[in-house]
């Protein structure tokens, strides 16, 4: 399996700021996704990280809202942009391993915005 | 599309008995996985078991059993000897190689003393 770590774990936040969120990986993986998990609900995919080209987006999201950067194959960030109370959510990120079917979960960032 | 679908959001559980979470899955395809993730309040998604569908045999990590039935789409997890420390969300969840990990809505379990 492999270990992500994420940064910040939690943040307050008021509304109309922006917040980046990092992922970093102890081994290269090529695939990396965002997720959002809001209250008591369960997880949903923001966008998949591509290595040297865009994100890929899921429906509901946009760039200008999440822009996301991979730099290399062990790190990505996720900006959540012009935040606003309903932007407060946890936010995940989760790679595929070395066994190409299963996917592992960061520990999170709880995002509250004021 | 593929579908996920706990129908239980609420499962209570004494120390040391067993419990067992539901999980249905709709798919057209004949290749795909299914896993199990548990989710503490410290929010940390947690892979408890993985399941391949072209593999008869239930898959099994210690105290946790899945009853694989691909027939009839369903995955259920067997918690055996229940501990304190299972209380949790858990996520049923379902992928094939080319496609997004598709969650259920989750099963809150408490473990009572």
């Amino acid at each position: 399996s492999a270990v992500i770590s994420q940064k910040p774990s939690r943040d307050i936040c008021q509304r109309g700021t922006s917040l980046t969120i990092q992922c970093q990986v102890d081994s290269q993986v090529t695939m990396m996704f965002w997720y959002r998990q809001q209250p008591g609900q369960s997880l949903t995919l923001i966008a998949t990280a591509n290595q040297g080209s865009e994100a890929t987006y899921e429906s509901g999201f946009v760039i200008d809202k999440f822009p996301i950067s991979r730099p290399n194959l062990t790190f990505s960030t996720l900006t959540v942009s012009n935040m606003s109370p309903e932007d407060s959510s946890i936010y995940l990120c989760s790679v595929v391993g070395d066994r190409t079917d299963t996917q592992y979960f960061g520990p999170g960032t709880r995002l509250t915005v004021l | 599309a593929q579908t996920v679908t706990q129908s239980q959001p609420e499962m209570s559980v004494q120390e040391a008995e067993t419990v067992t979470l539901s999980c249905t899955y709709d798919t057209s395809e004949s290749d795909y996985y299914l896993f199990w993730y548990k989710q503490p309040p410290s929010r940390q998604m947690i892979l408890v078991i993985r399941q391949e569908a072209y593999k008869q045999q239930n898959a099994t990590e210690n105290r946790f059993s899945v009853n694989f039935q691909k027939a009839a789409k369903s995955f259920s997890l067997k918690i055996s000897d229940s501990q304190l420390g299972d209380a949790a969300m858990y996520f049923c969840a379902y992928r094939t190689l080319a496609s997004k990990l598709t969650f259920g809505t989750g099963t809150r379990l408490q473990v009572t003393l």
